[in-house]
């Protein structure tokens, strides 16, 4: 079935470093691909997206680019800020369900 | 914009009672879903919904599960007898076809504790 890899956390940065969180996925078929990110003590909220192969997503600073060859969905942002501290999953869509990674805790300290 | 509400926010029972849990939807979306988050692992599917109906479920949704649509415009999910490890946060989420490039839509989460 469906499954998404996603590095375990927590990540600690400084604001402004360089972040990366990688993500794999397998899947039947040509997924949609997702990041998701979870405030403390809030729902899941959209960050971006990505349909088809070579897609870039972006929203807010971040990216990811969908790699059909790599089965990869890396998410990278170029200066992170306090206010990006939260828990970020990793996703993917085929029919129907989400599938989703374990989630990535980042912690930006100032 | 429109969003996916939820309530109660956080439910508290004791073991072995029945909770219902309920979520509204994005008013023009036909697909609905549930997904739970056990504290520190990772956000799981539990059913699909469509045309007053289940289409797809997991092996967590068991004969304790019970979801339906009682009105236009809830959506909701019922334990029968809760357990301890029912304890969890519950998300709705709704979208607008089953199309995997149309996005679900998440609500803010329903906690439920099971003493």
């Amino acid at each position: 079935g469906d499954s998404v890899t996603q590095m375990e956390g927590p990540v600690t940065l400084s604001e402004e470093a360089f972040l990366t969180i990688n993500c794999t996925y397998t899947a039947t078929g040509y997924p949609s691909l997702f990041w998701y990110v979870q405030y403390p003590g809030e729902g899941l909220q959209l960050l971006l997206k990505a349909t088809k192969a070579d897609d870039k997503g972006s929203n807010k600073g971040f990216e990811a680019t969908y790699r059909k060859e790599t089965t990869s969905f890396h998410l990278e942002k170029g200066s992170v800020q306090v206010s990006d501290s939260a828990v970020y999953f990793c996703a993917l869509r085929g029919y129907q369900k989400v599938t989703f990674g374990i989630g990535t805790k980042l912690q930006v300290i100032p | 914009e429109p969003e996916v509400t939820q309530t109660p926010s956080h439910q508290v029972t004791q073991m072995g009672q029945e909770v219902i849990l309920r979520c509204v939807p994005i008013s023009n979306h036909l697909y609905f879903y549930w997904y739970r988050q056990i504290l520190g692992q990772k956000v799981e599917f539990l059913v699909s919904f469509y045309n007053n109906e289940i289409s797809e479920k997991s092996e967590i949704f068991d004969d304790q599960f019970s979801v339906e649509r009682p009105d236009g415009s809830n959506f909701t999910l019922k334990i029968r007898s809760t357990k301890l490890e029912d304890s969890a946060m519950y998300f709705c989420a709704s979208g607008l076809a089953e199309y995997n490039n149309n996005e679900q839509f998440f609500g803010p989460g329903t906690r439920l504790t099971v003493l």
